[in-house]
């Protein structure tokens, strides 16, 4: 699977855009790109994928930059509910490589 | 369906007995995984199942660990021997199908090792 970089920690106030971004730069052509993330004492939870073109459904906007060696993750109004790890993971098989992720801190 | 069951949630034992813990995945999902989390880590894959078949194994899956999955249905996984670097939480998941799309986890089982 292909390294990833993401920041150890962000911070956001509530109902303001937060974007996550990860760098995959050695992504092969055929992997996907997943977001998962993790509240605390659950397991993860399916975000948004793509692989070449932007996507949106009613959790997230993931943008997938032309060259595919980075994205970022979009929570359009950020709730207490979205304080999390956020794992993306270049992914194409059965195992996912989920790195140490993004800690999300929201504030009120 | 409420998902991916695992039990128990919780499960304190002295070092060296044998530990089982079971996962009972969404019924339709023929894939299922184990994962296992340490502190501040992200999960790390320890093996897969389509169906009854176990397809892959981590090389972190010691002689000391096994898992089975019997009629393709729930999973246990059982640590012999137990040692306090086992001491983790242990996460599956089941899928329908491959690719990291709609994997869906369990909470855990978190294991302590005194």
């Amino acid at each position: 699977d292909a390294k990833t970089t993401q920041p150890n920690s962000m911070e956001s106030n509530e109902e303001e855009p937060v974007h996550l971004p990860c760098n995959h730069s050695t992504i092969s052509g055929t992997d996907y790109i997943h977001w998962y993330r993790q509240l605390p004492s659950q397991g993860p939870e399916y975000v948004i994928h793509g692989l070449t073109s932007n996507v949106n459904n009613r959790m997230a906007s993931l943008a997938i930059a032309e060259d595919r060696k980075s994205s970022t993750l979009i929570l359009h109004r950020a709730t207490l509910r979205d304080a999390a790890v956020y794992y993306c993971i270049p992914h194409a098989g059965y195992a996912l490589n989920f790195g140490k992720g993004t800690s999300l801190l929201v504030t009120p | 369906d409420t998902g991916v069951s695992q039990n128990p949630r919780h499960k304190i034992t002295k070092r060296g007995q044998n530990v089982t813990f079971r996962c009972d995945p969404i019924s339709e999902h023929n894939r299922l995984y184990w994962y296992r989390q340490t502190l501040g880590q992200g999960p790390e894959f320890l093996t897969y199942f389509q169906n009854e078949a176990q397809l892959e194994k981590s090389r972190l899956l010691s002689d000391r660990f096994s898992a089975e999955r019997p009629k393709g249905s729930f999973s246990t996984l059982e640590i012999q021997r137990t040692e306090q670097g086992d001491s983790a939480m242990y996460l599956c998941a089941s899928s329908p199908g491959l690719g990291g799309i709609g994997y869906t986890f369990g909470s855990g089982t978190r294991l302590t090792v005194v």
